[in-house]
């Protein structure tokens, strides 16, 4: 099984601002994913983060909104950026693996946007 | 393309009933199939997982669930529902053996209990 931790565990943040989501793996994983869960919604993946090379996003996502980097093979990060409230959600660090392929979550970053 | 439908948005049971929760999937090979189960204010925990073998498999917390091709499903079952199994229940599926691409969830089912 695979160990995640995120940074911040919450946040209530300002209109207009940015916030930085940070994620640490305890093994090395080639791919890790970001998902944002909107309240009472499903999953959404965002985008996928290749360790070495640019983050390929979904549709409705892009990088100026959401940039990620992926530093190495254990972190990575997702900046929220000029943050309205429609971005209040739950954003979700994630990666799939282990000997029997399930997906690993952590724990979530609640955030509010006032 | 891979989905997943969970048909029932909420389901309200009361408890010490049977619980029936359904998935379908549309996939083009073998699917792999996942439930997952996330408590208020909780994190996403793997209840239980299908990959080949028994088509009826095991999971935590006494869920079952039984995978049948013909009818591209993955129900989701517990005879006697416990207060503590109020929470959402996200249906997944996704290739083999394949760490670089995620699992596609459904929009979940929402279960309450009553007493």
């Amino acid at each position: 099984s695979a160990v995640i931790s995120q940074k911040p565990s919450r946040d209530i943040c300002q209109r207009g601002t940015s916030l930085t989501i940070q994620c640490q793996v305890d093994s090395q994983v080639t791919m890790m994913f970001w998902y944002r869960q909107q309240p009472g919604q499903s999953l959404t993946l965002i985008a996928t983060a290749n360790q070495g090379s640019e983050a390929t996003y979904e549709s409705g996502f892009v990088i100026d909104k959401f940039p990620i980097s992926r530093p190495n093979l254990t972190f990575s990060t997702l900046t929220v950026s000029n943050m309205s409230p429609e971005d209040s959600s739950i954003y979700l660090c994630s990666l799939r693996g282990g000997g029997s392929d399930e997906q690993f979550f952590g724990p979530g970053t609640r955030l509010t946007v006032l | 393309a891979q989905s997943v439908t969970q048909p029932d948005i909420h389901i309200t049971v009361s408890e010490g009933a049977s619980l029936e929760l359904r998935c379908n999937y549309s996939y083009g090979a073998t699917p792999y199939l996942f439930w997952y189960v996330q408590s208020p204010g909780q994190g996403l925990q793997l209840l239980l997982k299908y990959f080949s073998g028994d088509t009826l498999v095991q999971g935590i917390k006494g869920f079952e669930a039984e995978f049948k091709r013909s009818q591209s499903s993955f129900n989701l079952r517990k005879p006697s529902v416990h207060w503590s199994d109020a929470a959402e229940y996200f249906c997944a599926v996704g290739a083999s053996s394949s760490g670089n691409t995620p699992l596609v969830f459904g929009k979940g089912t929402r279960l309450s209990v009553i007493a």
